[in-house]
């Protein structure tokens, strides 16, 4: 099996840009997804194959990759967009969430 | 409306057993990877099992073979997750995801408690 390695927290200050990380060697060959949880609800998906957004997800939400390590980036970050975050990436034989990052707005 | 709606979650003894299923609508269920997910208590998510779009191909967590199985029923539109031997560390919430993991269930609640 394999980790993808997120930190705990990020704090920003409502309009600046959030950036969240997500490392592991599988990221290099594999493409990542980034899930939002908010309180009491289930994940949604905001970025896959690394920087694809999906229909519906704000602008603001974009994703990178460089290496082993992929980015969330959340420009002008807005007090709704308090939440956690989940990395995501699959191989063959290993699928795996990162840890999370609780991400705050104030 | 592309939906799942999971079902079957409860209270078990440890050591029980228990099938969870997931309805889906709005989409034609036999073309797509159905996922399981779960998320303990104050916890992050965990990623369980898959199975492929015509039921021929699973795959597991290392963590999660031999005791969790994962099936579907194409003419149902249904997903089926059989858990036996639960013990206290499988409580939480169990979310049915179809893939590319774009709709969640709402998830269904396990506690594996005496």
């Amino acid at each position: 099996s394999y980790e993808l390695t997120q930190p705990s927290s990020v704090s920003v200050s409502p309009g600046q840009t959030a950036r969240i990380t997500c490392s592991g060697d599988i990221l290099a060959k594999k493409y990542a997804r980034w899930f939002q949880q908010k309180p009491g609800q289930a994940p949604v998906l905001v970025i896959y194959k690394d920087s694809e957004r999906p229909s519906g997800i704000p602008d603001r939400f974009s994703g990178s990759s460089s290496g082993t390590t992929v980015t969330l980036t959340i420009s002008g970050a807005q007090v709704e967009d308090e939440a956690d975050y989940y990395c995501y990436s699959a191989a063959d034989k290993n699928r795996a969430f990162g840890g999370g990052t609780k991400l705050t707005v104030l | 409306e592309v939906q799942l709606v999971e079902s079957g979650g409860g209270l078990v003894q440890p050591g029980g057993s228990l099938r969870l299923a997931c309805s889906a609508s709005g989409f034609i269920f036999s073309d797509y990877v159905m996922h399981w997910v779960r998320q303990a208590p104050g916890k992050g998510l965990e990623y369980l099992s898959a199975i492929s779009s015509l039921g021929s191909n699973a795959y597991y967590t290392d963590s999660m073979k031999g005791r969790f199985t994962i099936s579907r029923d194409n003419s149902k539109n249904t997903l089926y997750f059989e858990m036996s031997s639960l013990r206290a560390e499988d409580t939480a919430v169990y979310y049915c995801v179809k893939d590319p993991m774009d709709v969640w269930g709402q998830g269904t609640t396990v506690t594996v408690s005496s």
